[in-house]
């Protein structure tokens, strides 16, 4: 069965600072994986996604994710804070084969200080 | 593209009645669509998922008998939450596979606020 696991359910960065939001998985087979953002009272947009080609993921909003296999990590980051990164972050990893079906992370609460 | 929207956007019932959220694949066909809830600062639950034509699959611990999916056609699906109480109270969120694009990913619709007074 697949997982995932989040790391830090709030991190806290000053404005113009690295951020790394860290995402661990478990999958039986190769999986599809996920970074979705969600704002307060909205549905999920997604940042950036992994479905076996480069192993270096870039979204939007100059988010980028790296799949480490030996690790079973996907860890997002983006290399300068702004104040409207700002909201709740979820890894989600899919199962091909499985229908489909997406489990989320525990999700992680950005907070971006001025 | 690929768009997704849910009616309503939030509604408020009573204790004991039924309420049903629609969830619309508005410029694509969806033969699946996966309905979660999440409650407040928590993550997303996969409830279940619905395949259009066919009876849904339901995740372990979610009654089928409460929450009633019908997927009648390849743009609808819809989350029936019978007999509501407060515990019901929840954000529900939809999503769906484009099915002509054969693609994995997902369009996630802007969510259904329920509450149960």
């Amino acid at each position: 069965a697949q997982s995932v696991t989040q790391l830090g359910s709030h991190v806290s960065v000053s404005e113009g600072a690295l951020v790394l939001l860290r995402c661990n998985y478990s999958s039986s087979v190769p999986p599809y994986l996920f970074w979705y953002v969600q704002y307060p009272n909205q549905g999920l947009q997604l940042l950036l996604k992994y479905t076996s080609a480069a192993t270096l993921v870039k979204g939007i909003n100059g988010f980028e994710a790296e799949f480490k296999k030996s690790e079973t990590s996907f860890h997002l980051t983006k290399p300068s804070a702004h104040m409207s990164d700002a909201a709740e972050y979820f890894c989600a990893v899919s199962e091909r084969g499985g229908g489909f079906k997406t489990i989320f992370g525990a999700g992680t609460r950005l907070f971006v200080k001025a | 593209g690929a768009v997704v929207s849910q009616h309503p956007s939030w509604v408020i019932c009573k204790s004991g009645t039924s309420v049903k959220i629609e969830c619309r694949s508005l410029d694509f066909q969806a033969t699946t669509m996966f309905w979660y809830r999440q409650f407040p600062k928590q993550s997303l639950m996969l409830m279940a998922t619905s395949n259009e034509g066919s009876k849904a699959t339901y995740e372990q611990g979610v009654e089928k008998d409460k929450f009633l999916i019908n997927h009648a056609s390849l743009t609808l699906s819809t989350l029936t939450v019978t007999s509501a109480h407060p515990e019901d109270s929840s954000f529900y969120i939809c999503s769906a596979r484009d099915t002509l694009a054969g693609t994995y990913e997902q369009y996630f619709g802007p969510g259904t606020r329920l509450t149960v007074t």
